[in-house]
């Protein structure tokens, strides 16, 4: 049982290539996010996601893009990436009620951009 | 504006000790409010949650406790092993909000043998 898997783990990108991070859940829950953590500054939530064919703006959406065209993978894209995108990106998912189980987060991917 | 404060960055306890982690919100609408562990390069794991409607939830060695009126909830664990070594992050969410959650800062604990 796999959890959340994220690819890939490390990424370094220069600056305004693209590129899309891939996240895949084998629980079957129907919600899933993408959160960003620096320094300082906790987890902040990118896009989420409720189900299939479904995406919604989070906390700090700009620069990025997403798409759930299945249920178990949650992708989030950089189109044109920037230094200020260099962090680690977290993937998470979880069922609609989140109180007693939480969301599962993935190991995460450390994006370098420069 | 951070809506989630963890404020202190760290914290040192003895083994056999109590580890008591503070969250402090904003928002009056949250309703749920989690707690994560992580390791070094590993995802948040969850531990423990509570709801608005209650002021006190425990499992085994972690409580959570609620004060609405002072917007803060603090972590209790007892007693403190040394692989609790970890950060911890607090977490608040609105209710039927998509489940977005605010997460805190984090406060990296260590547990000394």
């Amino acid at each position: 049982n796999a959890g959340v898997t994220q690819t890939p783990k490390f990424r370094v990108l220069k600056t305004g290539q693209s590129m899309t991070l891939l996240c895949a859940q084998d629980m079957n829950h129907e919600y899933m996010y993408w959160y960003r953590q620096d320094p300082g500054m906790g987890l902040r939530l990118i896009h989420y996601s409720v189900g299939e064919g479904t995406t919604a703006k989070g906390e700090v959406p700009d620069g990025y893009n997403v798409s759930r065209l299945k249920k178990q993978n949650f992708l989030l894209g950089l189109e044109s990436a920037a230094p200020s995108q260099t962090s680690v990106y977290f993937c998470a998912s979880s069922y609609s009620t989140v109180l007693h189980y939480g969301y599962t987060f993935g190991s995460g991917t450390r994006l370098t951009v420069v | 504006d951070q809506q989630v404060k963890q404020n202190s960055p760290s914290l040192s306890v003895q083994e056999g000790r109590i580890s008591i982690l503070n969250c402090d919100y904003t928002n009056s609408m949250f309703d749920y409010f989690l707690w994560y562990k992580k390791y070094p390069a590993e995802g948040p794991t969850f531990l423990i949650s509570i709801s608005s409607i209650k002021d006190k939830n425990e499992d085994g060695r972690f409580t959570v406790f609620l004060n609405k009126s002072a917007k803060h909830l603090s972590l209790h664990i007892v007693p403190s092993q040394p692989g609790d070594s970890a950060v911890y992050f607090c977490a608040a969410s609105v209710e039927n909000t998509g489940n977005q959650f605010y997460f805190g800062t984090g406060t990296s604990l260590t547990v000394i043998p």
